[in-house]
This record gives C-alpha cells, structure tokens and sequence, in this order.
C-alpha cells in the first residue's frame, strides 16, 4: 500500500538549515512527490514536486532557500537561512493508480 | 493568477446533505483535474475525491465513497462536492485543490477553505 511517512516535529534556529524527511512505503521508491506548506491559520501552499533523481518543479515566488533532493525512499525538503515565517506544517503528497496520499505532516519550529 | 474560492460550508445535523461549490478562475479550468482535500481540526490534510479534467474519471477516498460525489461544469469554472449522510468525523475544513495535469497527480494551488461542521 503507498504510504508516506514524516516525523511530526523538527526544529532549528533562526538563519540556520533544516533537512525534513518524507519517506515512501516499501516498493514505491520510483515514486515522486510534492512538498506543501501550511503556516498557522492559512490554507497550504505548493512548495515543489519532487522526483526520483532529485529534480524538483518549484511552485511560483517560493525563494531559492528551499530545495529538494531524494535518496532511494526517502524524499527530503531543505530549508535554509531559516526565517519566522517559515515555522509552518509541511506536508508531502504523493499518487499512483488510487487514492491520492499525504503524509502526516511535520510541524516545525523555528527557535 | 490563479484563483480558487471555495464555498457551501455550513453547520449540518448528522445524516444530512451539504453541497460545496469552487469557483476558479486564472486558468483554463477543463484542462486540469481537480480535487477536494479537508483537514478536521488539529489534524492533517486528507484527500477526499478527484475528477479529471473532461469530468469522465472520479476517485474518492474509503472514507467518503457511496456517501460523497464529486463534479466539475468545465462551462462554469466551477467544482462542486455533494457530501450525503453526513457524520461527526466529516467536520473539517475543506480545500478545492488544482491539479498539475488532466490526470489525478499532485496541486499546484489551492483554495482558502470552507468549514463544514456536522454537529447536532
């Protein structure tokens, strides 16, 4: 069954970088997927999609500071020169022939 | 721009119906596929149903299937979710989201939500 895991919090300090971790589920490591950010009391936002090889689609005015990469089942979203605003939940999203799938989310705090 | 404004959230009675309308605009609606996702209170996000662009293909969530259909009118730019037999655990914000192709895939945009509460 395609699944997506993401630990639920992670933090960092301001100006500094953190790496966020998606994780597909056994057999789904071609898959790509897509980062979404919601920030407190908002509607989410497309940050980018995601491939296999690390090549991402950025969603329109989303800075440079964020980027994506990928190893085997794991999809990852770096944010770096952390700032205020980006203390938000962040999602991963990902499809095949069913359902559409989100992972959990990872809520993060920028300290 | 693109532009999705979603609306029909209203406080429901358990068992009963609610239609939610999208509205979009800022792009040629009937060449993406669209879905609904929602997000009960302090929860995360959980798609609920997509339809393709031409509206010929549908997919809906365990969750919601027999009780919920899904429908776009490509003439009005518009998307619409009929929820029936509604129950407590449907309560959520729910989000119109554009998809990226005709297919179901993964948004690109999203909309600012419309509260559905099913409470007696």
């Amino acid at each position: 069954q395609l699944m997506l895991t993401q630990s639920p919090s992670a933090s960092a300090s301001l100006g500094a970088s953190v790496k966020l971790t998606c994780t597909l589920s056994s057999g789904h490591n071609s898959y790509a997927i897509a980062w979404h950010q919601q920030q407190p009391e908002k509607g989410p936002r497309y940050l980018m999609n995601l491939s296999t090889d690390g090549s991402h689609i950025k969603g329109d005015g989303i800075p440079d500071r964020f980027s994506g990469s990928s190893s085997g089942a794991e999809r990852y979203l770096t944010i770096s020169s952390l700032q205020s605003e980006d203390e938000a939940d962040y999602y991963c999203q990902t499809w095949g022939t069913g359902p559409l799938v989100f992972g959990g989310g990872t809520k993060l705090t920028v300290l | 721009e693109v532009q999705l404004v979603e609306s029909g959230g209203d406080l429901v009675q358990p068992g009963g119906s609610l239609r939610l309308s999208c509205a979009a605009s800022g792009f040629t609606f009937s060449s993406y596929a669209m879905s609904w996702v929602r997000q009960a209170p302090g929860k995360g996000l959980q798609w609920v149903s997509g339809i393709s662009g031409s509206g010929g293909n549908t997919n809906y969530a365990d969750s919601v299937k027999g009780r919920f259909t899904i429908s776009r009118d490509n003439s009005k730019n518009t998307l619409y979710l009929q929820m029936n037999s509604l129950r407590a655990e449907d309560t959520a914000v729910y989000y119109c989201a554009k998809g990226v192709v005709r297919g179901l895939t993964y948004f690109d945009s999203w909309g600012q939500g419309t509260l559905v509460t099913v409470s007696s």
